[in-house]
């Protein structure tokens, strides 16, 4: 899988926006950009996912650089229960039953 | 909505003995995966599943084995416990469509402590 690059930590107030930034400049054609993050004590949670075009859901939105050298995930108001890990994964479309290769991450800390 | 199923969620065994951790995929997911994540690491993949046969290994212990049954549940077998195996292990299921539609759905984990 390419590899891909966040900042180790972040901070946001409550209530407040937060763009988590995600740097993937070795990615692929067929490669799609996944968030899943990861509540303390808790299992990874799907967040969003997308290939070229802007994707937005009830949890963020998926903003994607035009060259797919970088995206950023936007969580439109934090709240506290957003405090989490958040990875940032490419997965290839080259079939199903793919693992998920898990980085660093970015911890989030929302101050209330 | 139905979600990933592990159990037990706690488990606390002795070194040299064996474990046995079951997974219960989200109904009609056809996919499992085994992820093993230590303390203040990331999950690692240790194997997944596809239609009851094996479809990728990443870093499992040659004394863990898997396996998926007919009614999908997968079970890890964990055998001559070590300290260092103590860590939490996450099953996900997915439809294994591949590509656009192969969101991994994780369950809430077992702690497994060995002392």
């Amino acid at each position: 899988d390419a590899k891909t690059t966040q900042p180790n930590s972040m901070e946001s107030n409550e209530e407040e926006p937060v763009h988590l930034p995600c740097n993937h400049s070795t990615i692929s054609g067929t490669d799609y950009i996944h968030w899943y993050r990861q509540l303390p004590s808790q299992g990874p949670e799907y967040v969003i996912h997308g290939l070229t075009s802007n994707v937005n859901n009830r949890m963020a939105s998926l903003a994607i650089a035009e060259d797919r050298k970088s995206s950023t995930l936007i969580l439109h108001r934090a709240t506290l229960r957003d405090a989490a890990v958040y990875y940032c994964i490419l997965r290839r479309n080259s079939g199903g039953y793919q693992k998920v290769t898990f980085g660093t991450g970015t911890k989030l800390q929302v101050i209330p | 909505a139905a979600g990933v199923i592990q159990s037990p969620r706690h488990l606390i065994k002795e070194k040299r003995e064996t474990a046995t951790l079951k997974c219960y995929p989200i109904p009609r997911h056809d996919t499992v995966y085994w992820y093993q994540q230590g303390p203040g690491q990331d999950p690692q993949f240790l194997i997944s599943f596809y239609e009851k046969m094996q479809s990728d290994k990443g870093s499992i212990p040659d004394r863990f084995s898997a396996q998926q049954f007919s009614d999908y549940h997968s079970e890890l077998n964990m055998s001559s416990l070590e300290l260092g195996d103590s860590a939490l292990y996450f099953c996900a299921s997915s439809l294994g469509l591949g590509g656009d539609t192969d969101t991994q759905y994780f369950g809430p984990g077992t702690r497994l402590t060995v002392l």
